[in-house]
């Protein structure tokens, strides 16, 4: 099992303009989820998905959007990149909520300029 | 609001032990875990408790106190490759973990 893959590794976007953050995970966990790290802070939740066809805002959801088509995918849109989201992201997947452990990928590096 | 407080950063000797606090204030309580990260690297699990005590797992230990909104995490026999940011995540509901900034922990020869 790969576990959560994550593409691109690093990325360089100028303001205004729009990518997605690509994220598969292979081990048929139902939840998935998308967190940005900002240097010396924890992770903060994006959205997250408790399954195809369902997504959710976590705490900071603005200038993101989402979507789950399969169980596998789950990308993250940007649509018009801003400074403030130069940060790490980390897309994370877990069997169930609650008690289980989150599996998280490699992370993408996001610089905005 | 939420809350997660930890302290910043830790420094100890190779072969000592550690103990790293979090204090939580969340609107709801489904369980605590702890997260070890390196430098660059992503997150990975280390324990989860959801009931008051201490859960054991080889050099690491967590305990657990819901009343008090409390948890620490024991880093025993350390080594080298402990150095590491260790993360305190709250559920409050619904798998919506909230983490803390967490610590970073240095482990000196």
């Amino acid at each position: 099992n790969a576990g959560v893959t994550q593409t691109p590794k690093f990325r360089i976007l100028k303001i205004g303009q729009s990518m997605t953050l690509q994220c598969t995970q292979d081990m048929n966990h139902n939840y998935m989820y998308w967190y940005r790290q900002d240097p010396g802070m924890g992770l903060k939740l994006i959205y997250y998905s408790v399954g195809a066809g369902i997504t959710d805002k976590g705490e900071v959801p603005n200038g993101y959007n989402v979507s789950r088509s399969t169980t596998e995918d789950f990308p993250l849109r940007l649509e018009l990149a801003a400074p403030s989201q130069t940060s790490v992201y980390f897309c994370a997947s877990s069997y169930q909520e609650s008690s289980y452990e989150q599996y998280f990928g490699p992370g993408t590096r996001l610089t905005v300029t | 609001g939420q809350n997660i407080d930890q302290p910043t950063e830790m420094t100890a000797t190779e072969g000592a032990i550690v103990q790293i606090n979090c204090t939580y204030q969340t609107s709801g309580f489904n369980g605590l875990f702890w997260y070890q990260q390196h430098a660059g690297e992503a997150p990975t699990f280390l324990s989860y408790n959801v009931l008051d005590g201490l859960e054991e797992k080889g050099r690491f230990s967590s305990f657990l106190s819901r009343s008090k909104g409390y948890s620490y995490l024991l880093l025993k026999e350390l080594q080298m490759k402990d150095s590491a940011s260790y993360l305190c995540a709250v559920n409050p509901s619904w798998g919506k973990l909230q983490f803390g900034a967490g610590t970073q922990v240095v482990v000196t020869p």
